[in-house]
């Protein structure tokens, strides 16, 4: 079975902070997403990558990064954490060339205060 | 742009078929896939349709016409157990871009 683990299923920050999401997978896959899901807006794609130290946008990047230094781990970063990016966050990962069937992890839910 | 259109929430007897559709309209399609969500939990995929027909998993099945742009997916013999929320997304040239999502609540 596919595992797609994140660092914590619960989390208060503070604004202007720095957090850093983290999310392993241990199925040797190339694809890895980064999505934020909001009462009533489904699943946005924040970022994503098909390769170790790549990256591309999704539709809603603006006030994140990602890094992606090894293939298992994406890391999902909000540079100066607001109000509204408190949300629901989910990692989720697939084999390359098959996006359309992706592992999820359990989701991590942010607030910020 | 790219858009998703399925209804959000629908309310089905125990035994019984329900069907969730989608529509969706997106600059190039490769496919649709339909995932499961229950509360608390995180989706998990269900099925995917590239080309035109029905695709049966059991008690779920997944239809697809891409000249009409649409696709449902049919939950036959309705358990307590299937109420959680659908979501059907696209694959065009970003890699999925979902639906809002359906709420499925089954009642006894």
């Amino acid at each position: 079975d596919v595992k797609v683990t994140q660092s914590s299923r619960y989390l208060v920050k503070r604004t202007g902070e720095k957090v850093f999401l983290e999310c392993v997978q241990d199925m040797d896959h190339e694809n890895m997403f980064w999505y934020r899901q909001d009462p009533g807006l489904g699943l946005r794609l924040i970022y994503f990558s098909y390769d170790v130290k790549m990256k591309e946008k999704g539709d809603i990047p603006e006030g994140y990064s990602v890094s992606r230094e090894k293939k298992e781990r994406f890391s999902l970063i909000l540079e100066s954490a607001s109000t509204n990016q408190t949300s629901m966050y989910l990692c989720a990962s697939s084999l390359g060339g098959e996006s359309y069937e992706q592992y999820f992890g359990p989701g991590t839910r942010l607030t910020v205060t | 742009g790219q858009s998703l259109e399925q209804p959000s929430e629908v309310t089905a007897v125990e035994g019984a078929i329900v069907q969730i559709n989608c529509t969706y309209q997106t600059s190039g399609f490769y496919g649709l896939s339909w995932y499961q969500q229950h509360d608390g939990g995180a989706p998990t995929f269900l099925s995917y349709n590239a080309l035109d027909g029905l695709e049966e998993t059991g008690r779920f099945s997944s239809f697809l016409s891409r000249s009409d742009s649409y696709g449902y997916l049919l939950l036959q013999e309705l358990q307590m157990k299937d109420s959680a929320s659908y979501f059907c997304a696209v694959r065009d040239v970003t890699p999925l871009v979902f639906g809002k999502g359906t709420r499925l609540s089954v009642i006894a």
